[in-house]
């Protein structure tokens, strides 16, 4: 089974507008942290943002909030008033704490193009 | 500044030869990571270390090969045996407790 999910190969969202990246993961690790990352077209991986298992706050960076809702296991990104510099592909991680310890699983990745 | 550095940016290699991808740390990291990209792909891990002298197959290990002989070096050999090396190579390390990796800024190797 899939560990990470992301359905939406590709997105639109005009400038200005916001957008959401959905993400779902399968575990059955009690503890696991949930990362996003941005790869621009130069293909450096961009830290966004980190969710743990056990916050009871979705994580806010910036522009940059997930929507963490645990009992349907998902973890959507939502990117606020989207700037042409947010265009790129989006990929959204999990690492499980006690199980597969220090492994992290990508999802296949959502490319987002912005227009103006 | 601390990070991690990857060598070369660009590989041309020719069908039947081996050749090592370099990726160094100064960040004291214990654990690093190989994945392999595709075009328009997620990242799949090829091998993965979690101390000096010690790592194991990832999901798609079959043609490379790897040594961890220094904390600081994670050099990935793509042999001949591996079939479609062509792609995007990305080294990670991590720190470990609730961070993410860190990322090297990759090596786009070509087949000729």
């Amino acid at each position: 089974a899939q560990k990470i999910t992301q359905t939406q190969p590709g997105m639109f969202v005009q400038e200005k507008e916001a957008v959401t990246l959905d993400c779902t993961y399968d575990t059955s690790d009690p503890s696991y942290g949930l990362f996003w990352y941005k790869q621009p077209s130069s293909g450096e991986m961009i830290f966004l943002i980190y969710q743990g298992s056990y916050d009871q706050q979705n994580a806010t960076e910036g522009r940059y909030s997930l929507n963490f809702q645990k009992a349907r296991k998902s973890a959507n990104l939502v990117i606020s008033a989207s700037q042409l510099g947010d265009s790129a592909m989006y990929f959204c991680a999990m690492r499980e704490t006690l199980y597969n310890f220090n492994k992290f699983y990508f999802g296949s990745g959502t490319k987002l193009n912005v227009k103006p | 500044d601390g990070g991690i550095t990857q060598s070369p940016k660009y590989l041309f290699r020719k069908e039947g030869q081996n050749v090592t991808l370099s990726c160094e740390q100064n960040l004291n990291h214990d654990a690093m990571y190989w994945y392999r990209q595709d075009p328009g792909q997620g990242l799949r891990l090829i091998y993965y270390s979690q101390i000096v002298n010690d790592f194991q197959k990832g999901d798609i290990a079959e043609g490379y090969s790897v040594s961890r002989e220094k904390k600081e070096s994670f050099p990935l050999t793509v042999t001949s045996a591996q079939k479609n090396p062509t792609a995007f190579y990305l080294c990670a390390s991590f720190e470990g407790g609730y961070y993410g990796y860190t990322f090297g800024s990759g090596t786009r190797l070509t087949v000729v």
